[in-house]
C-alpha cells in the first residue's frame, strides 16, 4: 500500500517563503504531483516530480528525492491568495494516492 | 473549451434514497476516477476506470456505484447502504500515460438529511 504524510496545517507571514514537506512510502513509484485546493473547490495542479532535483515555476518550486521517499513544495513571496490546502499525491503504478493535505494560512 | 463537468454543485437527499452524480469530460481522456472527501481531510479514492465498460474499486467502494458506458461519462451513484454519504465528491480524469496528474471537475457537495 501507500503512505503519504505532510503536516496538517502551517501559518507563515505575507511575503515571506514556506516549504511543505511530504513524505512517502510506495511500491511502484511513476511521479509525485502537487496540487493547490482552496475550500469547497477542485484542486488545480502545481507541480510534478519525476527525477530527483527541484522544478521552478514562477513562485512555486518543488523538490523530489527519490531515495528518501522525499519531497518538498517551497513557495515564494507569499500572498493572501496563497492560503489554502496543499495536497501531496504519489502516482503509483497508475493511480495518484493522495495525502491529508496541509492547510497553509497566509497571515499579514 | 476542454473541460470536466459535475453537476449538480449542492444536492441534497433523504436519507435511504439512491442518489447519482453526474460527471461529464470532453478532454478525451481515457480514465476517469471518483473521489470523496470529508472535511480537513485529504482525497480517498471510491471508483476508477481506464476504459469504457471496465471499472475498478477503490479503496472506499462500500455503499457506491458506477458505470462506463460512453468514455465521457462516468456516473456515481451513491447507494442507501453508504453509511456516512454526506461529503464533498470529486471527479478527475486523465490520460493513460504516467506523467499525466489529474483534471478536476468543480465538484458536488452531497448533504442526506
Amino acid at each position: 500500500g501507500q503512505n503519504i504524510d505532510q503536516p496538517t496545517e502551517m501559518t507563515a507571514t505575507e511575503g515571506a517563503i514556506v516549504q511543505i514537506n511530504c513524505t512517502y512510502q510506495t511500491s511502484g513509484f511513476n511521479g509525485l504531483f502537487w496540487y493547490q485546493q482552496h475550500a469547497g473547490e477542485a484542486p488545480t495542479f502545481l507541480s510534478y516530480n519525476v527525477l530527483d532535483g527541484l522544478e521552478e515555476k514562477g513562485r512555486f518550486s518543488s523538490f523530489l528525492s527519490r531515495s528518501k521517499g522525499y519531497s518538498y513544495l517551497l513557495l515564494k513571496e507569499l500572498q493572501m491568495k496563497d492560503s489554502a490546502s496543499y495536497l501531496c499525491a504519489v502516482r503509483a503504478p497508475r493511480q495518484l494516492t493522495f495525502g491529508s493535505g496541509t492547510q497553509l494560512t497566509v497571515l499579514p | 473549451d476542454g473541460g470536466i463537468t459535475q453537476s449538480p454543485k449542492y444536492l441534497f437527499r433523504k436519507e435511504g434514497q439512491n442518489v447519482t452524480l453526474s460527471c461529464e469530460q470532453n478532454l478525451n481522456h481515457d480514465a476517469m476516477y471518483w473521489y470523496r472527501q470529508d472535511p480537513g481531510q485529504g482525497l480517498r479514492l471510491i471508483y476508477y476506470s481506464q476504459i469504457v465498460n471496465d471499472f475498478q474499486k477503490g479503496d472506499i467502494a462500500e455503499g457506491y456505484s458506477v458505470s462506463r458506458e460512453k468514455k465521457e461519462s462516468f456516473p456515481l451513484t451513491v447507494t442507501s447502504a453508504q453509511k456516512n454519504p454526506t461529503a464533498f465528491y470529486l471527479c478527475a480524469s486523465s490520460m493513460a500515460v504516467a506523467n499525466y496528474g489529474y483534471t478536476f471537475g468543480s465538484g458536488t457537495r452531497l448533504t442526506v438529511v
